[in-house]
């Protein structure tokens, strides 16, 4: 069963404008929460992370926001630019263990 | 160059001819694992390897064999595929594993289809 929702599945944004990815987790035994950005026929890299004792990071145009006591975890990108689109993932990764789950995937369509 | 390489990129096969899709990294990597990717499923864990001869299931492992013979290479066995294993594969490698915060590193995938 996915122990990680995504949301939305699919979402267009202006050029300059925020795109916004969701993410809730039912375990709370999660520890370790990475977003992916995959671009057509490669495989997903890794953009992005946050330890739960974290309520906020960013690296550049790209922030996780953390809300421990809701479940929810998600990624904001600022000023979107065209090169932005692809699909992201969302992961958890439980405490002392080495299984990685993945959401079901948002892609991200930025119209220059 | 440090990168994840797989093979082959494309495979087409039929059901229940065994098959073997390989993995390998070339930065002494301990940690290893397959996914698979599907529309609207995203990815899913098939199976992970500690380090060498130490692997354990994900969540989808049913009709998949792994082995962990040496610390660079992977290969993923499917040994009678069937058309519900069509799907497009991904080798990944870290360092030491998830749960000590790392980065992991994709292959650039196998697209696989069962007839």
């Amino acid at each position: 069963q996915q122990q990680v929702k995504q949301s939305p599945q699919s979402l267009i944004v202006q050029k300059g404008g925020i795109s916004i990815i969701n993410c809730a987790y039912e375990n709370t035994a999660f520890d370790y929460f990475p977003w992916y950005q995959q671009f057509p026929g490669k495989g997903p890299a890794l953009l992005i992370a946050i330890r739960p004792d974290v309520s906020e990071k960013k690296e550049g145009r790209f922030t996780i926001s953390f809300n421990k006591s809701a479940k929810q975890f998600s990624l904001h990108i600022m000023d979107s630019q065209p090169g932005d689109s692809a699909t992201y993932f969302c992961a958890a990764i439980g405490a002392g263990t080495y299984k990685y789950i993945f959401g079901t995937g948002t892609r991200l369509k930025v119209l220059a | 160059e440090a990168q994840v390489t797989q093979n082959p990129r494309y495979l087409i096969t039929v059901t229940g001819k065994k098959l073997t899709v390989t993995c390998s990294q070339n930065m002494n990597h301990e940690y290893m694992s397959w996914y698979r990717q599907d529309p609207g499923l995203g990815l899913r864990q098939i199976y992970y390897s500690m380090n060498v001869e130490v692997t354990d299931k994900g969540d989808v492992p049913e009709g998949y064999k792994v082995s962990r013979k040496e610390k660079r290479n992977f290969p993923l066995i499917l040994e009678s595929p069937s058309p519900n294993q069509t799907s497009l594969y991904f080798c990944a490698s870290s360092l030491n594993g998830g749960s000590l915060q790392e980065t992991q590193y994709f292959g650039p995938g196998t697209r696989l289809l069962v007839l």
